[in-house]
């Protein structure tokens, strides 16, 4: 499976300011998601990052409030805009490849917000 | 869209006996089952899928069985170690979509 790494693993930011969460993968990759996991809680998709275009965002996201970007089949960047203490959670990526059903996740970033 | 209930939500087990997780999803369109294991502040680590042409799959001590008519699948994890502890995600996509959706969840605790 591809070797995916995420950056920055953790941070505490202030209420009203924004995060940029990256995301690393060392082969090209067809799929690249972004999931939220509150504390003590399951997986929610956000959304689906597009290469070349605007990401797919699941009912109850927008891009607003999370920008993400997709240059190419190995990087993607995840934004949390405006945070609030409800923002506090872990995010993820991952990532499917083109013939493959397997999903695998990135370590995920911690964020708390002040 | 697809809904995912998992159950139960904790499990204790002795060591050396077996463990069953139990799932259901609503959409008969998902074809494709993967379960996650979690450790305490790591990443979901892929453990076992199925595909909905199959009805059982095996991996050493970890099987999944899947029912389609009935829209449920299963975990089963036998003779298990105290490794085992975590908590387990079952999850479900349309192939084409491939988009997971989660259930809530087990924590599965293993008592030496």
């Amino acid at each position: 499976s591809a070797v995916i790494s995420q950056k920055p693993s953790r941070d505490i930011c202030q209420r009203g300011t924004s995060l940029t969460i990256q995301c690393q993968v060392d082969s090209q990759v067809t799929m690249m998601f972004w999931y939220r996991q509150q504390p003590g809680q399951s997986l929610t998709l956000i959304a689906t990052a597009n290469q070349g275009s605007e990401a797919t965002y699941e009912s109850g996201f927008v891009i607003d409030k999370f920008p993400i970007s997709r240059p190419n089949l190995t990087f993607s960047t995840l934004t949390v805009s405006n945070m609030s203490p409800e923002d506090s959670s872990i995010y993820l990526c991952s990532v499917k490849g083109d013939r493959a059903y397997e999903q695998y996740f990135g370590p995920g970033t911690r964020l708390t917000v002040t | 869209g697809e809904n995912v209930e998992q159950h139960p939500s904790t499990l204790s087990v002795q060591e050396g006996d077996s463990a069953v997780i139990k799932c259901t999803y609503s959409d008969s369109a998902s074809n494709y089952f993967p379960w996650y294991k979690q450790e305490l502040g790591k990443r979901p680590q892929l453990i076992i899928d199925i595909r909905s042409n199959v009805g059982e799959k095996k991996d050493q001590r970890i099987a999944v069985t899947l029912n389609k008519t009935a829209k449920h699948f299963s975990l089963h994890i036998t003779e298990t170690q105290p490794e085992d502890s975590a908590v387990y995600f079952c999850a479900a996509s349309i192939r084409g979509n491939e988009k997971l959706t989660f259930g809530t969840g087990t924590r599965l605790t293993i008592i030496p």
